[in-house]
C-alpha cells in the first residue's frame, strides 16, 4: 500500500520555465512533508520541507505548497535551471522525529 | 568535512553467501538510518540506530537482516544467506540529532546477487 504516491514517472521542461511536481498522500496522520533530490550514482540531498501547519514554504528557486484537504502537495521550482535534472522524491512523515515515507519519485529533465 | 562515507560501492554475492555494508556517518553524527531501494522504488526505511542502541528496526525483514552501530567503528548491516530479491541500492543517512532535514545521505552500495 503506497502512501506517499508520485504518479509522473518523469517530466520535461524548458530551461527557464517552472517545474511543477506533485505528490499526493493516503495517510491523515502525515504531519511532516519533505522533498528530496538525487543523481545518478548519489544519494538523496535534501531540498526542502514543509510542516502541516503552513500551506507555503519558499526556499531561493524551490517552492513547496500543500493542500492538506485534498492530501497533496507540489514542488514549485522557478527559473529551471540545467543542474535540476535529477530524480525527486516526495517524503511524508508523521512527526519531524518519525521515520521518513518516500514516494517512488518523478525524473526532472530540464531542456535546453 | 568527509560526507557519509559508505562502502563497498558495488557488491556482488551469489545466492546463500553473507554480504556486510558498511557506513560511516558524518563526524559528530550519533544517529544512523539504512533505507533499501528496490529498481523503479522510493526508498523504504529499514533501521534507525543511536550509538550501540536499535531505537527503531520497523522496517526491517525479520529474518536474515540485521544492523549494528557499535560505540566505535563503522555502522554495518548484515545480510545472511542473500536472494536475488536483495539485489538494491542500500542507503545510509546520519544526523546529529533526530530532525529528518537533518540527515545526510551517503552515495549507496549496489548489492547485485547471482
Amino acid at each position: 500500500d503506497q502512501q506517499v504516491k508520485q504518479n509522473s514517472p518523469s517530466l520535461s521542461v524548458q530551461e527557464g520555465r517552472i517545474s511543477i511536481l506533485n505528490c499526493d498522500y493516503t495517510n491523515s496522520m502525515f504531519d511532516y512533508f519533505l522533498w528530496y533530490k538525487k543523481y545518478p550514482a548519489e544519494g538523496p540531498t535534501f531540498l526542502i520541507s514543509i510542516s502541516s501547519i503552513k500551506d507555503k514554504n519558499e526556499d531561493g528557486r524551490f517552492t513547496v505548497f500543500l493542500n492538506k484537504s485534498a492530501k497533496h502537495l507540489s514542488l514549485h521550482i522557478v527559473p529551471s535551471q540545467p543542474g535540476d535534472s535529477a530524480v525527486y522524491f516526495c517524503a511524508a512523515s508523521r512527526t519531524r522525529d518519525d521515520k521518513i515515507i518516500f514516494g517512488k519519485g518523478t525524473r526532472l529533465h530540464i531542456l535546453p | 568535512n568527509a560526507g557519509v562515507m559508505q562502502n563497498p560501492r558495488h557488491l556482488v554475492r551469489r545466492r546463500g553467501q553473507e554480504a556486510r555494508l558498511r557506513c560511516s556517518p558524518m563526524k559528530g553524527h550519533s544517529h544512523v538510518y539504512w533505507y533499501r531501494q528496490l529498481p523503479e522504488e522510493g526508498l523504504k526505511f529499514m533501521v534507525y540506530l543511536q550509538k550501540e542502541n536499535i531505537i527503531d528496526e520497523s522496517g526491517m525483514p525479520k529474518e536474515r537482516f540485521s544492523a549494528e552501530f557499535p560505540k566505535e567503528g563503522p555502522s554495518i548491516l548484515r545480510i545472511q544467506q542473500v536472494v536475488r530479491g536483495d539485489s538494491a541500492a542500500y542507503f545510509c543517512a546520519s544526523s546529529p540529532g533526530s530532525y529528518q532535514e537533518t540527515q545526510y545521505f551517503g552515495p549507496g552500495t549496489r548489492l547485485l546477487v547471482l
